[in-house]
């Protein structure tokens, strides 16, 4: 299993302003991905970090919103940009393995609060 | 369209079985995934389904059927760790979706 960490682990963040969050994995994958979720709610998929690529994102989400970089096998880092209250969220890294995207390890997230 | 379905919260007992049904539609289906989550905590992996039947992991099965768009996560032997929220999740080629999870409380 892949040991994945975040930072940072949580933050509280002005609105109008961005927030950098980083994952960092312990091995190579290919698949990484970036969710949020609600305090007791569901997990929402915001993007696939694709390396060497743009990411792709899913429905409701844009790429000038939550830029994304993936510079390498082990590292990403997702932007929340112009932040308002409604990003107020968990944000929560995930890798694949080899046994496919169906099985996926999640860091520990990261708690955003915007005032 | 896209729905999941899976009861928002299920209670037992100590020591006995739970059973967390889960119903879907998706726009290309490969298999089913169950997820584990404590509170405060990260989802963490149970069991996936890529063909019909039941899957055993120790204490925990996972059963799909295709036909009928349906599986369940079947508890066994239910300890007080066990309290958590568990979500289904259906793949879909290069990514999963996640329900909106069932809270198993138990009772000692």
């Amino acid at each position: 299993s892949a040991v994945i960490s975040q930072k940072p682990s949580r933050d509280i963040c002005q609105r109008g302003t961005s927030l950098t969050i980083q994952c960092q994995v312990d091995s190579q994958v290919t698949m990484m991905f970036w969710y949020r979720q609600q305090p007791g709610q569901s997990l929402t998929l915001i993007a696939t970090a694709n390396q060497g690529s743009e990411a792709t994102y899913e429905s409701g989400f844009v790429i000038d919103k939550f830029p994304i970089s993936r510079p390498n096998l082990t590292f990403s880092t997702l932007t929340v940009s112009n932040m308002s209250p409604e990003d107020s969220s968990i944000y929560l890294c995930s890798v694949g393995t080899k046994r496919g995207v169906h099985e996926q390890y999640f860091g520990p997230g990261t708690r955003l609060t915007v005032t | 369209g896209q729905s999941l379905e899976q009861p928002s919260e299920v209670t037992a007992v100590e020591g006995a079985i739970v059973q967390i049904n889960c119903t879907y539609q998706t726009s290309g289906f490969y298999g089913l995934s169950w997820y584990q989550q404590h509170d405060g905590g990260a989802p963490t992996f149970l069991s996936y389904n890529g063909l019909d039947g039941l899957e055993e992991t120790g204490r925990f099965s996972s059963f799909l059927s295709r036909s009928d768009s349906y599986g369940y996560l079947l508890l066994q032997e239910l300890q007080m760790k066990d309290s958590a929220s568990y979500f289904c999740a259906p793949r879909e080629d290069d990514k999963i979706i996640f329900g909106k999870g069932t809270r198993l409380h138990i009772l000692p």
